[in-house]
């Protein structure tokens, strides 16, 4: 199994311009979300997904939007990139259950870069 | 929702000596506690988790302690070694969401030879 795999590992891009990162996970976990990692602020949740079809928003959802049409695959899309949006960006997929605490796998990450 | 703390920001400590980081969470229906290790530029991974039915738990020299009446967990490391040094992640589920996971700040740990 590749486990959680994120592409591209690196982007710069301009402000105002768009992108999609791309996340895929090869083990049937139901749930997956998007995390942004800033120095000093740890983890961040921007959007999670249950289930192929249902996504939420996190702690930090505004210039992002997700999709979840497959169980595999979870793209992170940034609308009109900012600044401000200058991170490394990591997913993460783990199996569902009715009690929850499940392991979350996470991917490489892309880092991104808005100039 | 859930607000987790985790302290120290940062740690030293020399070889051999142990370790302890400390986490509070704010959301008394929490039930389970991860803690996550990045290597510098690499993703996170689980080393240890609890739930709260029990108060300890050990995975060779790491344990992790939770005292669900005072709302803190922490994670012990014994005998470090310099492959320990990264950064550590706390954290704790938002309520009725058990999936949700709300991070802490981190501590970068340093482990002198």
């Amino acid at each position: 199994n590749a486990g959680v795999t994120q592409t591209p590992k690196f982007q710069v891009l301009k402000t105002g311009q768009s992108m999609t990162l791309q996340c895929a996970q090869d083990m049937n976990h139901e749930y997956m979300s998007w995390y942004r990692q800033d120095p000093g602020m740890g983890l961040r949740l921007i959007h999670y997904s249950v289930g192929a079809g249902i996504t939420d928003q996190g702690e930090v959802p505004n210039g992002y939007n997700v999709s979840r049409s497959t169980t595999e695959d979870f793209p992170l899309r940034l609308l009109s990139a900012a600044p401000s949006q200058t991170s490394v960006y990591f997913c993460a997929s783990s199996l569902s259950s009715s009690m929850g605490g499940e392991t979350q796998y996470f991917g490489p990450g892309t880092r991104l870069l808005v100039l | 929702g859930e607000n987790v703390e985790q302290h120290p920001s940062t740690l030293s400590v020399q070889e051999g000596d142990s370790a302890v980081i400390k986490c509070t969470y704010s959301d008394s229906a929490s039930n389970y506690f991860p803690w996550y290790k990045q290597e510098l530029g690499k993703r996170p991974q689980l080393i240890i988790d609890i739930r709260s039915n029990v108060g300890e738990k050990k995975d060779q020299r790491i344990a992790v302690t939770l005292n669900k009446t005072a709302k803190h967990f922490s994670l012990h490391i014994t005998e470090t070694q310099p492959e320990d040094s990264a950064v550590y992640f706390c954290a704790a589920p938002e309520r009725d969401s058990s999936y949700k996971l709300i991070f802490g700040s981190g501590t970068r740990l340093l482990v002198r030879p």
